[in-house]
């Protein structure tokens, strides 16, 4: 089945920088890419997300990329704020399915 | 923007017990809604499949005695733990899939419930 990795466990940048985290999925054939940001003990909302017949998506500070060769995407934002803090999940759709695989987590913190 | 509403927030229950979770779309139709498991610091683990009218899919792993879910309607699903053990505990959150325009990927969350078994 699908496996999703994700990378950094844990980001820490200063207010005005950029981040980046990145994920791999194994199943060729998913084709939908959704980011998720978790506040400690809330309900994961969406961020952005992609589609297999998209490389690139852009939402005022956030953007995701995704290179369906090398089967991987990443979640980009730039000029970071402290309420950007929180954990997001990157997630693959396999094949035939509507179910959410995983990555396992950042924990993004920005410090003022 | 879809809402999805979950009952209870919280629960706290004696060992052997079972728990009802009610996960509900409020302002659209969900013929598929999915339950997830979360622990502490850890990410989503997809427990099941709930279609609306037929039976749940489970992932592998997660006994479906144990974790029984109804999918009643186009806008409710439940999910019962049954003989609850303190290693029940966590997490659970549910989702319902929406279809947008030209796609059918969405998915909505739930605020999730917190159960703790003691």
């Amino acid at each position: 089945g699908e496996n999703v990795e994700q990378h950094p466990s844990t980001l820490s940048v200063q207010e005005g920088d950029s981040a980046v985290i990145k994920c791999t999925y194994s199943d060729s054939a998913s084709n939908y890419f959704p980011w998720y940001k978790q506040e400690l003990g809330k309900r994961p909302q969406l961020i952005i997300d992609i589609r297999s017949n998209v490389g690139e998506k852009k939402d005022q500070r956030i953007a995701v990329t995704l290179n369906k060769t090398a089967k991987h995407f990443s979640l980009h934002i730039t000029e970071t704020q402290p309420e950007d803090s929180a954990v997001y999940f990157c997630a693959a759709t396999p094949s035939g399915g509507t179910a959410l695989i995983f990555g396992k987590g950042t924990t993004l913190s920005v410090s003022s | 923007g879809a809402v999805v509403s979950q009952h209870p927030s919280r629960v706290i229950c004696k060992s052997g017990t079972s728990v009802k979770i009610e996960c509900r779309s409020l302002d659209f139709q969900a013929t598929t809604m999915f339950w997830y498991r979360q622990f502490p610091k850890q990410s989503l683990m997809l427990m099941a499949t709930s279609n609306e009218g037929s039976k749940a899919t489970y992932e592998q792993g997660v006994e479906k005695d144990k974790f029984l879910i109804n999918h009643a309607s186009l806008t409710l699903s439940t999910l019962t733990v049954t003989s609850a053990h303190p290693e029940d505990s966590s997490f659970y959150i549910c989702s319902a899939h929406q279809m947008t325009s030209g796609s059918t990927d969405t998915q909505y969350f739930g605020p999730g419930t917190r159960l703790t078994v003691l």
